[in-house]
């Protein structure tokens, strides 16, 4: 069983700040690092997948990077606003095709 | 494209009940895997089905079973109903082989036992 860790569990900020969460990941069998965001009563929405070591990844205000060596990624928002507040899970996939994930962190943006 | 979908929505069941989850992957992925999240935690891995064949299996009790069938759709069934079964329980979809490709889950289905 892969032990995903992400912190902090949950994070207030207040409009206009830019914000970033740690994901930490066991390397062993590692095939992809995924990140999606779930809003309360909605699927979790993907992210980003990322697979190298160094890969860096945008969307809009919010980016990822990932280092593979290290076994972690930070997910970065930059201008936080109202709407960005959800959880923001990751998941490790291994070299089987199961995605093991994090508790989530928890945004909240205040405006 | 119609994405995951998972029935029932919402499900209340009595301790030591049998329970059915419903789970449709998206057209043309292979693989349905089934995650339980219970409040707190982060989603915990129950089942990865691929070509009708179990591949994965996570810490869970033999009172979880699941299959999948020639459509790809799959059952999640639970026996013996406990309380800490309360749970959102997610399916997931996905294309295996490919390691840039996502993973994409339904609304999930909300059991609550009693």
């Amino acid at each position: 069983i892969l032990n995903v860790e992400q912190s902090p569990q949950s994070l207030h900020v207040q409009e206009g700040d830019s914000t970033n969460f740690t994901c930490s990941f066991p390397s062993s069998n590692f095939y992809a690092l995924h990140w999606y965001r779930w809003e309360t009563a909605k699927s979790p929405e993907a992210l980003f997948v990322m697979t190298l070591n160094g890969d860096e990844k945008k969307k809009g205000r919010i980016s990822a990077t990932l280092n593979t060596k290290e076994g972690y990624s930070y997910l970065y928002i930059k201008g936080s606003q109202p709407e960005d507040s959800a959880t923001y899970l990751c998941a490790s996939r291994n070299t089987g095709n199961q995605f093991y994930f994090g508790t989530g962190t928890s945004l909240t943006v205040i405006p | 494209d119609a994405g995951v979908t998972q029935s029932p929505t919402h499900l209340i069941k009595t301790r030591g009940q049998q329970v059915t989850l419903r789970c449709s992957p998206i057209s043309g992925h292979k693989s349905v895997s089934w995650y339980q999240q219970v409040l707190g935690q982060g989603p915990q891995f129950i089942f990865q089905y691929y070509e009708k064949e179990e591949r994965g299996r996570g810490n869970f009790p033999d009172r979880f079973s699941a299959r999948q069938f020639p459509n790809y759709s799959s059952e999640l069934n639970v026996n013996a109903l406990l309380l800490g079964d309360s749970a959102l329980y997610l399916c997931a979809s996905s294309s295996p082989g490919k390691a840039g490709t996502e993973a994409f889950f339904g609304q999930g289905t909300r059991l609550t036992v009693v």
